[in-house]
């Protein structure tokens, strides 16, 4: 299976502020990584598709880059509504697998 | 693009229970569906995919020989049958199609 290691598993930021944060594949996966943004009592919302594409309607302060093994997911400007825990997930082979999340304070 | 889940609820360990999603508003029998679970305050775990046909079927380890995914295209409905049920099933489940639309989950909680 492939292991997916996300890091950290908590940040605490400010509106405004830049914030990456990583995500990296125990075996090579290309370019098959997805993001997602999870807010408290919701279902999980699709934010980047092929590690860098934006999914239709997701505001443009969110970015993804990478691939290989090594990746990395950012808000160029963090809003409230952001506060969330992000979990990246692999589909370039079966099982699918998730990282154990970055969960992303207000400070 | 609408997924409903329904069917779960409280259980015993090694009994069994059904979770249905309900879909509309794509072109069912196209497309690949999965279930996907959380466990309380935990992470996404991937449960299992059936494809349009349901030619191609997979299962995470944790369930395979335990849970049964299938789906009626006629009436829109992806199902998981969970047999043997274990304390660590108890999660939310969630029906997912192409990893974008996602149902609002239903909890199983497998407890004596």
């Amino acid at each position: 299976d492939i292991r997916m290691t996300q890091s950290p598993s908590s940040l605490s930021a400010s509106v405004g502020d830049r914030v990456t944060f990583t995500c990296q594949a125990s075996q090579d996966i290309s370019n098959r990584l997805h993001w997602f943004q999870q807010k408290a009592g919701k279902a999980p919302k699709l934010l980047i598709y092929d590690a860098s594409r934006l999914e239709t309607g997701v505001p443009s302060r969110f970015s993804g880059s990478g691939s290989g093994t090594e990746f990395s997911f950012t808000i160029s400007s963090l809003q409230p509504e952001d506060i969330a825990t992000y979990y990246c997930h692999q589909y370039e082979s079966l099982p699918y697998t998730f990282g154990q999340g970055t969960q992303l304070d207000m400070k | 693009v609408q997924l409903v889940e329904s069917g779960g609820g409280p259980v015993k360990p090694g009994r069994s229970l059904r979770l249905s999603c309900a879909a509309s508003g794509f072109s069912f029998s196209t497309f690949t569906m999965n279930w996907i679970r959380q466990a309380p305050g935990r992470g996404l775990e991937w449960v299992a995919s059936i494809s349009g046909g349901s030619e191609h079927i997979y299962y995470a380890d944790s369930v395979k020989g335990r849970f049964t995914i299938s789906r009626d295209n006629a009436r829109n409905s992806l199902y998981l049958q969970m047999d043997s049920v274990r304390a660590e099933d108890t999660a939310v489940y969630y029906c997912v199609y192409v990893f974008l639309y996602w149902g609002q989950g239903t909890l199983v909680t497998v407890s004596s």
